[in-house]
């Protein structure tokens, strides 16, 4: 299985939205709605944000979203600020019943 | 409130063996699965597995099939990761996640604080 591909880095000023996109194939992104997203601060655990594609957990914030169309799926964060910037990782259910994560996005804050 | 509370680190020579447990407590542990996952030094997240605590039935990634297995023990709630022949490439920090659905490991609500194991001759 094959890493879902995710541009390496992205960049924002803050109060801009920004969004990273995560490609896969038919048989995981584009398959399933078990799309999720994760933030991960160094050091730290990652922490979920986004699940089953659009769904955000209790207490994320509501500047985050998710979207997806055909094989790929996107993360839009609105309202930039300066403790969004971390590494940013999508995952995807898969046809083998397994979990392929993407390469993962560093954000960065001007 | 749910916590997942990993075993600490661990330093083992290639070839050996390691097994990292992951408490549970918050939750109804057989109510959800466990994934693994895995953190190389500054490389990205890599799934390793997962268990259903309400069954047992477990699916490995194909590239640590044969060398991984997965357990747990409903009477503590404790989840177990013990991963085999041990190569200098499985040095990372792992992490066990609860699974949001017992049935298939669909994402990843809740994640231990991770546990480093360095693999060194």
């Amino acid at each position: 299985q094959s890493a879902l591909t995710q541009p390496a880095s992205v960049s924002g000023s803050p109060g801009q939205s920004i969004t990273i996109s995560c490609t896969g194939t038919s048989s995981d992104v584009g398959g399933y709605n078990y799309v999720s997203w994760y933030q991960q601060h160094p050091g730290k655990a990652p922490k979920l944000m986004i699940y089953d594609v659009s769904n955000r957990p209790s207490g994320v914030s509501n500047r985050f979203s998710g979207s997806k169309s055909g094989n790929t799926a996107s993360l839009t964060i609105s309202g930039l600020q300066a403790e969004d910037e971390a590494d940013y990782y999508c995952s995807s259910y898969t046809s083998s019943s397994t979990q392929v994560f993407g390469g993962g996005t560093k954000l960065t804050v001007l | 409130q749910v916590q997942l509370v990993q075993s600490g680190a661990e330093v083992k020579k290639p070839g050996a063996s390691v097994k990292v447990s992951c408490k549970a407590s918050g939750y109804t542990f057989t109510s959800y699965g466990i994934s693994w996952v895995r953190q190389a030094p500054g490389q990205g997240l890599e799934w390793m597995g997962w268990i259903s605590a309400y069954n047992g039935n477990t699916n490995y990634a194909q590239k640590l099939q044969g060398r991984v297995t997965m357990t747990t023990d409903t009477s503590t709630s404790t989840a177990y990761m013990e991963l085999r022949s041990l190569r200098s490439d499985d040095t990372a920090v792992y992490y066990c996640a609860r699974s949001g659905m017992v049935v298939a490991p669909t994402y990843f609500d809740y994640w231990g604080q991770g546990t480093l194991v360095t693999v060194s001759s």
